[in-house]
């Protein structure tokens, strides 16, 4: 069973930029979140997608936005990127459908603005 | 809103010896969910233990048993038997049932095991 990967690893972009991070779901599961880490604290729930559609979204703006595509995999989009943007962004998968739904992290992708 | 409280910024312990990590919330609902995530230096945040609210009876995983105290609104983590690999970011969080996977973190407590 493959777990959940995440790409790039590390990421520098300057303030202003686009960035696009990218996520492969565990194998089975149909549903992705995506949370947002900055240095020293917890994570902060971003967004989840279930079926292509985006299902449940934090106190994130628009300019954070993602896809997720038929094999479950998923990518979050982040606009006109700020310094506060700079953190680790992790994704997680789960399986919709039962009443409880483990999410299963990947390793993140630490994103540095300047 | 939920928040999650994690009183403790740093905790260290020797090895093969017991610790507890805190963790109080505040919600005004009746049936959530509860739960102890690992977070080593990988960066990959691991399940240690989960508790659902309308369960009395407090989780336990191996060496990682929790005292839920619903009433009380806290839920803290013993570690028994402290192992060097136990080393890790630890974060307590919060879930509303069927809430769209919307987990509330607290800003975590790192814990150092000493050999």
């Amino acid at each position: 069973e493959t777990g959940v990967t995440q790409s790039p690893t590390h990421l520098i972009k300057t303030r202003g930029q686009q960035v696009t991070l990218r996520c492969s779901s565990q194998s089975g599961h149909n549903t992705v979140s995506w949370y947002q880490q900055a240095l020293g604290q917890g994570p902060q729930f971003i967004f989840q997608y279930y079926r292509e559609e985006e299902n449940g979204r934090g106190n994130f703006p628009p300019r954070f936005s993602g896809l997720q595509f038929p094999n479950y995999s998923s990518e979050l989009n982040v606009n006109a990127l700020e310094l506060d943007d700079s953190a680790l962004y992790l994704c997680a998968s789960s399986r919709e459908g039962t009443s409880y739904n483990e999410q299963f992290f990947g390793p993140g992708t630490r994103l540095t603005v300047l | 809103a939920q928040t999650v409280t994690q009183s403790q910024p740093e905790m260290s312990v020797q090895e093969a010896e017991t610790v507890t990590l805190s963790c109080t919330y505040d919600t005004s609902e009746n049936n959530y969910y509860l739960f102890w995530y690992k977070q080593p230096p990988s960066r990959q945040m691991i399940l240690v233990i989960r508790q659902e609210a309308y369960k009395q009876q407090n989780a336990t995983e191996n060496r990682f048993p929790v005292n839920f105290q619903k009433a009380a609104k806290s839920f803290s983590l013993k570690i028994s038997d402290s192992q060097l690999g136990d080393t890790a970011m630890y974060f307590c969080a919060f879930m509303k049932l069927n809430n769209n996977n919307d987990m509330r973190f607290g800003a975590g407590t790192r814990l150092t095991v000493k050999p």
